[in-house]
């Protein structure tokens, strides 16, 4: 499967810690996504990237995470100072365009699970 | 703001039956619209999607999906659930061009 890759899986981390996360997307896709899914919800958008270009940030994004994707390849998303609400599920998404009809194929990866303890 | 609700929690049925999921949306506009499964332990994948044209729409495993414009609502069905069924069920909307916003989605159930 050469879908869009995400690690690590898990990630257990203490209190005030920072973690950082990976995706690497489908080779030819311009733009890649992050969401976050907590328990019992769906996903929700966190930011996005054309290229090397960050374009959005969502109101989550709080000034503790930063996203980055050098050279317009992998991505990756770092929280500092972890803290227990930031336990969720950080889901990442490659597209070749945007979600519209333009676009012939959306990929996310399985997800790196975060739990702060 | 965009709000996708998702009127069932958790759904419980046995092989065979019908299943109907219900998607409600509050956006004027044109939006895009999809739905997702999740199988346990797997990514998101796209059951289906609705640009424009034809509001009833098949996707993959016999899914298909009605979209009334006047409703706000684009409701998945599928006439014979099997237990390979059994995931997580999302409906997205889209409206611009980069942000796609989930309901909170569906349990499927499916007992043998």
């Amino acid at each position: 499967d050469t879908g869009v890759s995400q690690n690590p899986r898990h990630k257990i981390t203490k209190r005030g810690q920072n973690v950082t996360f990976r995706c690497d997307p489908i080779s030819e896709h311009n733009r890649l996504y992050w969401y976050r899914q907590t328990l019992g919800q769906g996903p929700e958008f966190l930011t996005y990237f054309q290229n090397e270009a960050q374009l959005e940030k969502s109101r989550l994004l709080s000034d503790r995470f930063s996203a980055e994707r050098p050279k317009g390849s992998f991505s990756t998303l770092e929280i500092q100072r972890t803290e227990q609400g930031d336990s969720a599920m950080y889901l990442c998404a490659s597209t070749k365009t945007g979600w519209g009809p333009m676009n012939t194929e959306a990929f996310f990866g399985q997800g790196t699970r975060l739990t702060v303890v | 703001a965009q709000s996708v609700s998702q009127h069932n929690h958790h759904v419980i049925l046995s092989e065979a039956a019908s299943l109907e999921l219900g998607c409600n949306y509050s956006y004027g506009g044109t939006v895009n619209l999809f739905w997702y499964v999740q199988y346990p332990g797997q990514h998101l994948q796209l059951l289906l999607k609705y640009f424009s044209g034809d509001p009833l729409v098949k996707g993959i495993k016999g899914f298909e999906a009605e979209f009334i414009k006047s409703k706000f609502s684009f409701n998945l069905r599928k006439p014979s659930v099997q237990w390979s069924d059994t995931a997580e069920y999302f409906c997205a909307v889209n409206r611009d061009d980069y942000k796609l916003s989930f309901g909170a989605g569906t349990t499927v159930t499916v007992r043998a």
